[in-house]
């Protein structure tokens, strides 16, 4: 199975801060990543997709890179309604498999 | 606009079965990947199994914790998604998602809102 390394587990930043999350991929993924978010009660919700593409609707703040084995997220500016935890998920290999997720607060 | 509705969730003794479903609407589930998805209380997301779409072969694949006893399957006359559980453990307590991208394959823009599925004596 390709395990998916994630950090921070959890982050605390100011409004309008910049925030990045990495992914580690176990093995070569190519860009078969995408990124959720989960907010408190709610399903997840897809913003990233093929690493680095931006899902239809979600704000350009949001973006994605890499490919290969490490991938970063990125929030431009943090906005209060960004509170939520984020998780990787590769999709190269059965089984799919998702990071262990980032809690992002308010500081 | 594509929409899933899960339902079917529950408490169940060790042992016993439950069979979740998903509605969905919107698309025709048959043109669909389908997959399901479950969030154990205050942990991470967790790959449960797929199924491809019909003109793809219908294959279906679970995760190893799963298999064997979980079954996924479709009634295309009714748009819906079921996962069978039997055989269920305390480990399998989970809220479960059912998600797709239509033609998007393992690219999920849209989740049901999940249905509770509690196994405990």
């Amino acid at each position: 199975d390709i395990q998916m390394t994630q950090s921070p587990s959890s982050l605390s930043a100011s409004v309008g801060d910049r925030v990045t999350i990495t992914c580690q991929a176990s093995q070569d993924i190519s860009n078969y990543l995408n990124w959720y978010q989960q907010k408190p009660g709610k399903a997840p919700k897809l913003l990233i997709y093929d690493a680095f593409n931006l899902e239809t609707g979600v704000p350009s703040r949001f973006s994605g890179s890499g490919s290969g084995t490490d991938f970063t997220f990125t929030i431009s500016s943090l906005q209060p309604e960004d509170i939520a935890t984020y998780y990787c998920q590769q999709f190269d290999n059965l089984p799919l498999t998702f990071g262990g997720g980032t809690k992002v607060e308010i500081k | 606009e594509v929409q899933l509705v899960e339902s079917g969730g529950g408490w169940v003794k060790p042992g016993g079965s439950l069979r979740l479903s998903c509605a969905a609407s919107g698309f025709n589930l048959s043109n669909a990947w389908m997959s399901w998805v479950r969030q154990a209380p205050g942990k991470g997301l967790e790959w449960v199994g797929r199924i491809k779409s019909k003109t793809d072969g219908g294959t279906r694949d679970y995760a190893a914790p799963v298999k064997g006893r979980f079954t996924i399957s479709r009634d295309d006359s009714k748009n819906t998604l079921y996962l069978q559980m039997n055989s269920l453990k305390t480990e399998d307590t989970a809220m479960y998602y059912c998600a797709t991208g239509v033609l998007r394959y393992f690219v999920w823009s849209s989740w049901g809102q999940g249905t509770l599925v509690t196994v405990s004596s």
